[in-house]
């Protein structure tokens, strides 16, 4: 059973912290991963993809790939209330497939 | 551009009735991807169809759901004798034919079409 694993959280930081996001696989193969933010009652929306070992930047967005230790996590730099959602973690397990595996996600809360 | 389009937004069904859910994907794209959340839950595959062919139903429940996505018009949830337990919200997605250089494609969600079941 292909899996994906995140803390339900909720994480809360304050306003203006690094807010740390994590994201376990159970599969060496997979060679796509994804994080998608979900506001309550809204859709899922793409926030980072990342393909290889390291870290990607995007503006106030860094996400991690260590591949070797099934691992991707997200930070999130100077957090805002705004940033309060659910975060999910999307892995592709299979390059046959588009299919994606989400965990359940983390609640993020952003203190003012 | 549009983006992906479900209908119906809201959904109300009494038990044994059947519900239909539509979903157009983004123009262009040949992949459409459904998903089930349960409240509080995350997104549960359910199904992965392309033109007239279903790729994926792993997901799907072996009895009363049934998904399609014809040559032409939007692709089809289906669930037949509705039960209380189906109550939940509904997420297309699609994506376009897979990058050259790319893993998976990125997926963009529909707004979601949320069922209930009285």
């Amino acid at each position: 059973q292909k899996e994906v694993e995140q803390n339900s959280g909720p994480l809360s930081v304050p306003e203006g912290a690094i807010a740390s996001l994590n994201c376990t696989y159970s599969d060496r193969v997979s060679q796509s991963f994804f994080w998608y933010r979900q506001y309550s009652g809204k859709s899922p929306e793409l926030i980072m993809s990342i393909y290889s070992n390291g870290d990607k930047e995007d503006g106030r967005f860094t996400a991690q790939l260590n591949k070797a230790s099934q691992y991707v996590s997200l930070l999130i730099r100077d957090s805002q209330p705004s940033d309060s959602a659910t975060y999910l973690c999307a892995v592709n397990f299979s390059g046959a497939t588009n299919k994606l595996i989400f965990g359940t996600g983390t609640l993020l809360a952003v203190q003012p | 551009n549009a983006g992906v389009m479900q209908n119906p937004r809201h959904l109300v069904r009494r038990r044994g009735q059947e519900a239909r859910l539509r979903c157009s994907p983004v123009k262009g794209h040949s992949h459409v991807y459904w998903y089930r959340q349960l409240p509080e839950e995350g997104l549960k595959f359910m199904v992965y169809l392309q033109k007239e062919n279903i790729i994926d139903e792993s997901g799907m429940p072996k009895e009363r759901f049934s998904a399609e996505f014809p040559k032409e018009g939007p692709s089809i949830l289906r669930i037949q004798q509705v039960v209380r337990g189906d109550s939940a919200a509904y997420f297309c997605a699609s994506s376009p034919d897979r990058g050259r250089d790319s893993g998976a494609n990125v997926l963009t969600f529909g707004a979601g079409s949320r069922l209930t079941v009285l």
